[in-house]
């Protein structure tokens, strides 16, 4: 079963408009979500976090909201850049399983065109 | 970068073959993860260690087997490699362990034909 999905495949949107990356989470114990950005051939990233005491964390044009009591996390991107098309995965950690190890999301590709 | 990285980069090797990459860190990081990245699967833990000799299943360690015996290597070997262990494999490192930001190396593109 998967506990970090991220339902949208992909997701489209024009230069200077905002991008909202959803991802949903199904263990009520994690305490710890994090997104990360990954361009082809390389490996992934980190972007931004947030803990589950917070309900936003802001890092320039990247904003990440949590939403606990729907088990609901979003990442904006405002404004959006060419730049800023890769694939973005939502990871979480807590709770029980596999130690200390980030359980990531599928990911959703981001196409941000000119 | 960020002083991890993986070899051999790309390997293309045949079905029952044994195959080991390899996991190098100058971090002196406690905490090393391999994840395997599939289409429509995202990234998946195969196996974790959170010292030397000190290592963990994940959530796909079938047919995998990992070693740790220096803090700064993390080698991951498929015993027996199969067409479905084709995928591209990355390392990560932590010294947070919980939570906190990996840094992952630039990965392994593995071809079992």
């Amino acid at each position: 079963d998967q506990q970090v999905k991220q339902n949208s495949p992909s997701l489209s949107v024009q230069e200077g408009r905002i991008s909202i990356l959803n991802c949903d989470y199904t263990n009520s114990m994690f305490d710890y979500f994090l997104w990360y950005k990954k361009y082809p051939a390389e490996g992934p990233t980190f972007l931004i976090s947030i803990s589950s005491i917070k309900d936003k964390n802001e890092d320039g044009r990247f904003t990440v909201f949590l939403n606990k009591s729907a088990k609901h996390l979003s990442l904006h991107i405002v404004p959006s850049q060419p730049g800023d098309s890769a694939v973005y995965f939502c990871a979480a950690s807590g709770g029980n399983q596999a130690g200390t190890a980030l359980i990531f999301g599928k990911g959703t590709t981001l196409s941000v065109s000119s | 970068d960020a002083g991890i990285t993986q070899s051999p980069r790309h390997k293309v090797t045949e079905t029952g073959t044994p195959v080991t990459l390899r996991c190098h860190q100058t971090e002196n990081h406690r905490y090393m993860y391999w994840y395997r990245q599939d289409p429509g699967h995202g990234l998946r833990l195969i196996h974790y260690s959170y010292g030397v000799k000190d290592t963990d299943k994940g959530e796909v360690s079938d047919g995998y087997s990992v070693s740790r015996s220096k803090t700064e290597d993390f080698l991951l070997t498929l015993e027996s490699a199969t067409s479905s262990q084709t995928s591209v494999y990355f390392c990560a490192i932590s010294d947070r362990g919980r939570g906190g930001g990996y840094t992952f190396g630039s990965g392994t593109r593995l071809t079992v034909v």
